[in-house]
Protein backbone atom coordinates (compact mmCIF):
# COMPACT_ATOMS: atom_id res chain seq x y z
CA UNK A 1 0.00 0.00 0.00
CA UNK A 2 0.96 3.46 0.36
CA UNK A 3 1.74 3.79 -3.41
CA UNK A 4 2.51 7.48 -5.18
CA UNK A 5 2.94 7.86 -8.93
CA UNK A 6 4.69 10.83 -10.55
CA UNK A 7 4.51 11.26 -14.18
CA UNK A 8 5.84 11.76 -16.88
CA UNK A 9 9.26 10.27 -15.32
CA UNK A 10 11.86 12.44 -17.56
CA UNK A 11 11.12 15.54 -20.02
CA UNK A 12 13.13 17.94 -21.87
CA UNK A 13 11.88 20.53 -22.88
CA UNK A 14 13.11 23.70 -24.51
CA UNK A 15 13.69 26.76 -22.78
CA UNK A 16 10.85 28.87 -22.46
CA UNK A 17 8.20 26.27 -22.63
CA UNK A 18 6.07 25.23 -19.81
CA UNK A 19 6.20 21.47 -18.48
CA UNK A 20 3.41 19.77 -15.80
CA UNK A 21 4.27 17.24 -13.46
CA UNK A 22 1.32 14.78 -12.15
CA UNK A 23 1.57 13.74 -8.84
CA UNK A 24 -1.00 10.77 -7.84
CA UNK A 25 -1.62 8.59 -4.64
CA UNK A 26 -2.55 5.56 -6.50
CA UNK A 27 -4.56 3.54 -2.95
CA UNK A 28 -5.23 6.33 -0.71
CA UNK A 29 -6.32 9.66 -0.27
CA UNK A 30 -3.63 12.50 0.27
CA UNK A 31 -5.08 15.63 2.39
CA UNK A 32 -1.41 16.98 1.87
CA UNK A 33 1.35 16.35 -1.15
CA UNK A 34 4.76 17.92 -1.11
CA UNK A 35 7.15 18.71 -3.51
CA UNK A 36 10.56 18.96 -3.48
CA UNK A 37 13.64 19.77 -5.98
CA UNK A 38 16.85 17.81 -5.54
CA UNK A 39 19.93 18.78 -7.98
CA UNK A 40 22.81 16.59 -8.41
CA UNK A 41 24.34 15.49 -5.40
CA UNK A 42 22.41 17.85 -2.81
CA UNK A 43 19.59 16.81 -0.58
CA UNK A 44 16.18 17.19 -1.12
CA UNK A 45 14.84 20.71 -0.97
CA UNK A 46 10.91 21.23 -0.01
CA UNK A 47 9.19 23.77 -2.36
CA UNK A 48 5.41 23.84 -1.54
CA UNK A 49 2.85 22.07 0.60
CA UNK A 50 -0.62 21.74 -0.96
CA UNK A 51 -3.63 20.91 0.82
CA UNK A 52 -6.49 19.42 -0.81
CA UNK A 53 -8.44 22.83 -2.35
CA UNK A 54 -6.34 25.41 -1.20
CA UNK A 55 -3.77 27.25 -2.46
CA UNK A 56 -0.30 25.99 -1.84
CA UNK A 57 1.97 27.38 1.07
CA UNK A 58 5.75 28.11 -0.70
CA UNK A 59 8.89 27.92 1.49
CA UNK A 60 11.08 30.72 1.21
CA UNK A 61 13.01 31.86 -2.02
CA UNK A 62 10.35 29.28 -4.24
CA UNK A 63 8.78 31.61 -7.09
CA UNK A 64 4.87 31.00 -6.95
CA UNK A 65 3.74 32.40 -9.96
CA UNK A 66 7.15 30.46 -11.79
CA UNK A 67 6.30 27.27 -9.78
CA UNK A 68 2.14 26.50 -9.82
CA UNK A 69 0.49 24.10 -8.00
CA UNK A 70 -3.06 22.90 -8.47
CA UNK A 71 -4.62 20.13 -5.90
CA UNK A 72 -7.74 19.72 -7.26
CA UNK A 73 -8.40 16.21 -5.66
CA UNK A 74 -7.53 13.74 -2.68
CA UNK A 75 -5.00 11.68 -4.85
CA UNK A 76 -3.58 14.39 -7.62
CA UNK A 77 -1.88 17.37 -7.16
CA UNK A 78 0.23 18.73 -10.09
CA UNK A 79 2.79 20.96 -10.62
CA UNK A 80 3.73 23.26 -13.94
CA UNK A 81 6.68 24.64 -13.93
CA UNK A 82 6.35 27.44 -16.49
CA UNK A 83 8.41 29.27 -18.94
CA UNK A 84 11.39 27.17 -18.08
CA UNK A 85 14.84 28.01 -18.49
CA UNK A 86 18.36 25.53 -18.20
CA UNK A 87 18.50 26.33 -14.65
CA UNK A 88 15.09 24.73 -13.81
CA UNK A 89 16.46 21.68 -14.84
CA UNK A 90 16.66 19.35 -11.68
CA UNK A 91 14.82 16.43 -10.04
CA UNK A 92 11.57 17.12 -8.94
CA UNK A 93 10.11 14.44 -6.65
CA UNK A 94 6.45 15.00 -5.06
CA UNK A 95 5.29 13.16 -1.22
CA UNK A 96 1.62 12.51 0.16
CA UNK A 97 0.47 11.81 3.00
CA UNK A 98 -2.93 11.21 4.47
CA UNK A 99 -2.30 13.89 7.91
CA UNK A 100 -4.12 11.65 9.88
CA UNK A 101 -1.89 11.90 12.16
CA UNK A 102 0.58 13.84 14.04
CA UNK A 103 3.22 11.25 12.94
CA UNK A 104 2.11 10.46 9.62
CA UNK A 105 4.37 9.84 6.92
CA UNK A 106 4.99 10.98 3.76
CA UNK A 107 5.17 8.43 0.91
CA UNK A 108 7.53 9.77 -2.23
CA UNK A 109 6.90 9.38 -5.70
CA UNK A 110 9.48 8.10 -8.23
CA UNK A 111 10.35 11.24 -9.37
CA UNK A 112 10.59 13.33 -12.47
CA UNK A 113 14.00 14.23 -14.21
CA UNK A 114 13.34 17.70 -16.05
CA UNK A 115 15.99 19.04 -18.35
CA UNK A 116 15.88 22.50 -19.62
CA UNK A 117 17.72 22.88 -23.13
CA UNK B 1 20.56 25.11 11.28
CA UNK B 2 20.48 21.30 10.88
CA UNK B 3 18.85 19.76 13.49
CA UNK B 4 20.66 16.58 12.80
CA UNK B 5 24.12 14.82 12.77
CA UNK B 6 25.14 11.91 10.49
CA UNK B 7 28.18 10.63 9.78
CA UNK B 8 28.26 11.49 5.76
CA UNK B 9 29.53 7.83 4.68
CA UNK B 10 29.68 4.15 6.26
CA UNK B 11 30.58 0.42 4.42
CA UNK B 12 29.18 -2.70 5.66
CA UNK B 13 29.43 -6.22 4.87
CA UNK B 14 26.53 -8.03 3.29
CA UNK B 15 24.36 -10.29 5.75
CA UNK B 16 25.63 -8.06 8.56
CA UNK B 17 23.66 -5.91 10.62
CA UNK B 18 23.97 -2.53 9.87
CA UNK B 19 24.13 0.64 12.43
CA UNK B 20 23.83 4.17 11.30
CA UNK B 21 23.83 6.51 14.00
CA UNK B 22 22.21 10.07 14.21
CA UNK B 23 22.52 13.15 16.81
CA UNK B 24 19.74 15.27 17.43
CA UNK B 25 20.46 16.57 20.72
CA UNK B 26 17.79 19.65 20.34
CA UNK B 27 15.41 17.57 19.66
CA UNK B 28 12.26 18.65 21.47
CA UNK B 29 9.50 16.71 23.36
CA UNK B 30 7.09 16.52 20.34
CA UNK B 31 9.47 15.97 17.49
CA UNK B 32 9.39 12.79 16.12
CA UNK B 33 12.52 10.90 14.74
CA UNK B 34 12.06 9.43 11.18
CA UNK B 35 14.50 7.60 9.24
CA UNK B 36 14.16 7.95 5.11
CA UNK B 37 16.56 5.99 3.01
CA UNK B 38 16.85 7.57 -0.92
CA UNK B 39 18.57 4.59 -3.99
CA UNK B 40 20.10 6.89 -6.60
CA UNK B 41 17.62 8.18 -8.86
CA UNK B 42 14.78 7.56 -7.20
CA UNK B 43 12.27 9.17 -4.48
CA UNK B 44 13.06 8.87 -1.05
CA UNK B 45 11.59 5.45 1.05
CA UNK B 46 9.86 5.47 4.36
CA UNK B 47 11.85 3.27 6.59
CA UNK B 48 10.86 3.86 10.45
CA UNK B 49 9.50 6.49 13.00
CA UNK B 50 9.61 6.78 16.70
CA UNK B 51 8.95 9.24 19.49
CA UNK B 52 10.74 7.74 22.33
CA UNK B 53 10.42 3.94 22.37
CA UNK B 54 12.08 1.72 20.81
CA UNK B 55 10.47 0.84 17.13
CA UNK B 56 10.82 -2.28 14.68
CA UNK B 57 9.01 -3.30 11.47
CA UNK B 58 10.05 -5.37 8.94
CA UNK B 59 12.79 -3.38 7.49
CA UNK B 60 14.19 -2.18 10.47
CA UNK B 61 14.88 -1.26 13.91
CA UNK B 62 15.25 2.13 15.71
CA UNK B 63 16.61 2.66 19.10
CA UNK B 64 16.32 6.16 20.57
CA UNK B 65 17.79 6.80 23.51
CA UNK B 66 16.41 8.15 26.77
CA UNK B 67 17.29 11.32 27.00
CA UNK B 68 16.43 11.18 23.04
CA UNK B 69 19.80 13.28 21.92
CA UNK B 70 20.64 10.26 19.86
CA UNK B 71 19.12 7.67 17.77
CA UNK B 72 20.40 4.08 15.36
CA UNK B 73 18.73 2.28 13.05
CA UNK B 74 19.44 -0.82 12.24
CA UNK B 75 19.13 -2.87 9.27
CA UNK B 76 19.96 -6.64 10.67
CA UNK B 77 21.09 -8.32 7.80
CA UNK B 78 22.31 -5.43 5.05
CA UNK B 79 21.66 -7.05 1.07
CA UNK B 80 23.47 -5.41 -1.74
CA UNK B 81 20.24 -3.50 -2.13
CA UNK B 82 20.35 -1.68 0.92
CA UNK B 83 23.47 0.75 -0.87
CA UNK B 84 21.15 3.98 -0.61
CA UNK B 85 21.59 7.17 0.94
CA UNK B 86 20.28 7.21 4.54
CA UNK B 87 18.23 10.44 6.27
CA UNK B 88 17.61 10.78 10.06
CA UNK B 89 14.83 13.89 10.16
CA UNK B 90 13.30 15.42 13.04
CA UNK B 91 10.32 16.88 12.70
CA UNK B 92 7.21 17.54 15.15
CA UNK B 93 4.63 18.64 11.72
CA UNK B 94 4.33 16.97 8.34
CA UNK B 95 7.10 19.47 6.88
CA UNK B 96 10.50 16.95 6.32
CA UNK B 97 14.24 18.99 6.16
CA UNK B 98 16.30 16.38 4.57
CA UNK B 99 20.43 17.20 5.44
CA UNK B 100 23.28 15.18 3.98
CA UNK B 101 22.67 11.81 4.99
CA UNK B 102 24.94 9.25 5.22
CA UNK B 103 25.78 7.25 2.02
CA UNK B 104 25.95 3.45 3.26
CA UNK B 105 27.31 1.77 0.67
CA UNK B 106 27.15 -2.87 1.46
CA UNK B 107 29.94 -4.39 -0.29
CA UNK B 108 29.65 -8.20 -1.11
Amino acid sequence: GAVVSQHPSRVICKSGTSVKIECRSLDFQATTMFWYRQFPKKSLMLMATSNEGSKATYEQGVEKDKFLINHASLTLSTLTVTSAHPEDSSFYICSASTRLAIADTQYFGPGTRLTVL
Amino acid sequence: DAKTTQPPSMDCAEGRAANLPCNHSTISGNEYVYWYRQIHSQGPQYIIHGLKNNETNEMASLIITEDRKSSTLILPHATLRDTAVYYCIVANDYKLSFGAGTTVTVRA
